[in-house]
């Protein structure tokens, strides 16, 4: 597409409740990012694959957190039994090489918990 | 560990008037990347400059124009003229030469009021 897709833009999850956000980055985009980004906050790091493999999920906050992108296209980020810490701004980018910024950013998906 | 440092939380002008967004970084590798980007009110990350480190040339894009000093460790993004549609929160990043890893500041609510 022609551009980093989304879905959905906005949820709200119970408290406890198993969640699942998609991305769909640029076509041929072999990097692919996930960020978190809490209210009045910049986005901060969760995970990024290279195709299919991911090579780091350091900054996932939990083991309840959870990211694959099983076919090095569309990337889903599953989070199980939700809590009111994980409301936030989930935002994925995608890019063509490695590193060094420049990436694509959807807009998000604005993920509250009640 | 590297930071991104944005003092400014809020900005008020008046259309036509310039404005200074500042940014000052914070790592002791001597490769890395400075970045801004504009998020407006629809959530995207849209990408406006990559600086690297070796590169301290200022540079001007339209109504644009960054400052990058490193002896003051700083990286500043001047709107001249500004306008009612750079109205948006600007955030400020950094990545080191050797990762992948956006560090963001806590970004800059501009809002350019009529």
């Amino acid at each position: 597409g022609a551009g980093v897709s989304q879905s959905p833009r906005y949820k709200v999850a119970k408290r406890g409740q198993d969640v699942a956000l998609r991305c769909d980055p640029i076509s041929g985009h072999v990097s692919l990012f996930w960020y978190q980004q809490a209210l009045g906050q910049g986005p901060e790091f969760l995970t990024y694959f290279q195709n299919e493999a991911q090579l780091d999920k350091s900054g996932l906050p939990s083991d309840r957190f959870f990211a694959e992108r099983p076919e090095g296209s569309v990337s889903t980020l599953k989070i199980q039994r939700t809590q009111q810490e994980d409301s936030a701004v989930y935002l994925c980018a995608s890019s063509s090489q490695g590193g060094h910024g420049g990436y694509t950013f959807g807009s998000g998906t604005r993920l509250t918990v009640v | 560990a590297q930071k991104v440092t944005q003092a400014q939380t809020e900005i008020s002008v008046v259309e036509k008037e310039d404005v200074t967004l500042d940014c000052v970084y914070e790592t002791r590798d001597t490769t890395y990347y400075l970045f801004w980007y504009k998020q407006p009110p629809s959530g995207e990350l849209v990408f406006l400059i990559r600086r690297n480190s070796f590169d301290e040339q200022n540079e001007i894009s339209g109504r644009y124009s960054w400052n990058f000093q490193k002896s003051t460790s700083s990286f500043n993004f001047t709107i001249t003229a500004s306008q009612v549609v750079d109205s948006a929160v600007y955030f400020c990043a950094l990545i080191l030469g050797s990762n992948y890893k956006l560090t963001f500041g806590k970004g800059t609510l501009l809002t350019v009021n009529p």
